[in-house]
């Protein structure tokens, strides 16, 4: 199995500010990486695939980047509404592994 | 619009057998593959395993083979979730999730998700 390594595992922020989460994969995923934010009590929402790729409906605000094993996800400019646990997963091959989840809370 | 609508919380004691259904509309059943993903109390996102409708090709996380089954009834576009013998760490949140795309081979992230099935284990 590929496993997923994210970091942090928790991060407090305040509304505005940018913040990262990186994902790291044990071994090259070649882009097949997706994010999903998880609010509590309720399913995962998919933010981002391919690495870079914006569901619709996503705001701009949400970003990601990166290659081979490094991802990134970047929030450009926190709301409230952001607050929640972000995870990734790498769709490369199965099992499809997600990372540990990086909580975000506000500070 | 494309929904999955799984079946509503259960509560079982340790031995007994449970099987849980996700329901799909607004799209081609049999052309997407549909996974199961747990999570357990106050934890983090784990694969179990996906199937594609439309052959039952199903693949399993080897963490959760032997462990549970997968099925679909194209039928009635619903996929299943099953234990035979339910453990007190078997108590969890359950989703299912349709992987996004037609692909003929399971590589594609998780488009839209059910609601979730809580399922709790006690004596």
């Amino acid at each position: 199995d590929i496993q997923m390594t994210q970091s942090p595992s928790s991060l407090s922020a305040s509304v505005g500010d940018r913040v990262t989460i990186t994902c790291r994969a044990s071994q090259g995923i070649s882009n097949s990486l997706a994010w999903y934010q998880q609010k509590p009590g309720k399913a995962p929402k998919l933010l981002l695939y391919a690495a870079s790729r914006l569901e619709s409906g996503v705001p701009s605000r949400f970003s990601g980047s990166g290659s081979g094993t490094d991802y990134t996800l970047t929030i450009s400019s926190l709301q409230p509404e952001d607050f929640a646990t972000y995870y990734c997963q790498q769709y490369y091959s199965t099992p499809g592994t997600f990372g540990q989840g990086t909580k975000l809370e506000i500070k | 619009e494309v929904q999955l609508v799984q079946s509503g919380a259960e509560v079982k004691k340790p031995g007994e057998s449970l099987k849980i259904s996700c329901k799909g509309s607004g799209y081609s059943f049999t052309s997407y593959w549909i996974g199961w993903v747990r999570q357990m109390p106050g934890k983090g996102l784990e694969w179990m395993g996906i199937i594609y409708p439309g052959d039952s090709d199903t693949r399993y996380s080897p963490s959760f083979q032997g462990q549970v089954t997968i099925s679909a009834d194209k039928s009635i576009s619903t996929a299943y979730l099953q234990w035979s013998s339910l453990k007190a760490s078997d108590t969890a949140m359950y989703y299912c999730a349709r992987l996004g795309g037609v692909v003929v081979v399971p590589a594609a992230p998780y488009d839209y998700w059910g609601q979730g099935t809580l399922v709790t284990v006690s004596s």
